[in-house]
């Protein structure tokens, strides 16, 4: 059974750090895998997906990578801002019809 | 603007009285989705549907049922039968099973 684990649970960085949030899944056979940012009470937000065969993904101040060999997924944040606080949550796409299985996400809090 | 429109944002479910919850897309996208989030855990999938007319149980499926009669909508229906509805629940739809998903902003039901 696919099982989707991220690291740290929450991260607190002072404005303007680089920083790393990690997500690792247990069964390398995906289609894809998404990043999705999640503020309070609201829906999750669609930031980068890599498909199985790409190694990363960027857009603006986020890079993502896929190492799927080894279960492994960074997201990269350059030059955080305070509204980069939010949740992010990784997921994997399993099976032909879509699915997603997600993480618990890491909560992250970019202090001014 | 395309997107994903849930409604209503907040509801309220006295003991043993079924229901609906409400999700319209104008994305023109074939696959759509029901997860459901709890605090401390990942979203996991209620029901999934990639054609209209057509719908398979996801991994908590018990207690929930939907409808598939338009592509542009996909309403769940909590039944007096869910023990536990109190979560925070979200549509999601995809142009095909395993492209990018687009989420909308949640329902949040309470059982009074």
């Amino acid at each position: 059974k696919q099982e989707v684990t991220q690291i740290p649970a929450a991260l607190s960085v002072p404005e303007g750090e680089n920083l790393v949030l990690n997500c690792s899944f247990t069964d390398s056979a995906i289609y894809n895998l998404q990043w999705f940012r999640q503020d309070p009470g609201k829906g999750l937000t669609s930031l980068l997906l890599i498909q199985s065969s790409q190694r990363e993904q960027t857009s603006g101040r986020l890079n993502a990578s896929l190492d799927k060999s080894s279960g492994r997924s960074t997201l990269y944040i350059a030059a955080s801002q305070p509204g980069d606080s939010a949740t992010y949550l990784c997921a994997v796409s399993v099976g032909s019809q879509g699915n997603l299985i997600f993480g618990k996400g890491t909560k992250l809090s970019v202090k001014p | 603007d395309g997107g994903i429109t849930q409604s209503p944002k907040y509801l309220f479910r006295k003991e043993g009285q079924n229901v609906t919850l409400s999700c319209e897309q104008n994305l023109n996208h074939d696959a759509m989705y029901w997860y459901r989030q709890d605090p401390g855990q990942g979203l996991r999938l209620i029901y999934y549907s990639q054609i209209v007319n057509d719908f398979q149980k996801g991994d908590i499926a018990e207690g929930y049922s939907v409808s598939r009669e338009k592509k542009e909508s996909f309403p769940l229906t909590v039944t007096s039968a869910q023990k536990n509805p109190t979560a925070f629940y979200l549509c999601a739809s995809s142009q095909l099973a395993n492209t990018e998903a687009f989420f909308g902003q949640g329902t949040r039901l309470t059982v009074v």
